[in-house]
């Protein structure tokens, strides 16, 4: 079975803060992938970095970073400089090779105060 | 511009009736899914189809039946049977259902049974 973790319901910084969001995993595959996706207030999903198990790099983009950590089976992530229209639910999703289905954790809501 | 189409964007019924909600892509992507939110919540899968003609059982798959009769259609249909069907529900689709496939979404129907 699989599972995500979520534990932050809700955060909220002022802007200009960095903040992380975490995300702890379970899965008894050795082969996973893991996701981060966007939801803002329109309700779409948006796709923001996917990683495999067999990679543990750091990756940054812009003001985005993801600090894959397969020891602690997690993958945070981290805004810095937050801006106001980063405010949006933000979702960890794990998927491995025993399966097709995509799970996802309960999703982080974050707030970030002009 | 290629993209996932859900209409409408909200949606009322009264309690009984069944109800379908279109989900349209123009991606060429093999699989499509549905999903359902509550609020406060993660998005759990109610079916998925890996190709035409074919479709499988979600976790909550009960009191909803969907058909794949074209590849770029996936309608979903919400029958009386279904206890609590007011929620947000959001299509999604891949390009295969290997673990490294990123899902894409589209905008959600929320629906709202009186």
């Amino acid at each position: 079975a699989q599972k995500v973790t979520q534990a932050q319901t809700e955060i909220s910084v002022v802007e200009k803060e960095d903040v992380t969001l975490d995300c702890v995993y379970e899965t008894r595959d050795t082969t996973y992938y893991l996701f981060w996706y966007k939801q803002p207030p329109s309700g779409e999903l948006v796709f923001l970095i996917r990683r495999n198990s067999f990679d543990e790099q750091n990756e940054i983009s812009g003001r985005y970073s993801w600090n894959f950590q397969k020891s602690t089976s997690s993958f945070n992530f981290t805004i810095t400089a937050s801006q106001v229209v980063d405010s949006a639910v933000y979702f960890c999703a794990l998927k491995g090779t025993s399966g097709s289905r995509l799970t996802f954790g309960e999703g982080t809501q974050l707030t970030v105060n002009p | 511009d290629g993209g996932i189409t859900q209409s409408p964007k909200y949606l009322f019924r009264k309690e009984g009736q069944n109800v379908t909600l279109s989900c349209e892509q123009n991606l060429n992507h093999d699989a499509m899914y549905w999903y359902r939110q509550d609020p406060g919540q993660g998005l759990r899968l109610i079916y998925y189809s890996q190709i035409v003609n074919d479709f499988q059982k979600g976790d909550i798959a009960e009191g909803y039946s969907v058909s794949r009769e074209k590849k770029e259609s996936f309608p979903l249909t919400v029958t009386s049977a279904q206890k609590n069907p007011t929620a947000f529900y959001l299509c999604a689709s891949s390009d295969g259902t290997g673990p490294w496939n990123e899902q894409f979404f589209g905008p959600g129907t929320r629906l709202t049974v009186l």
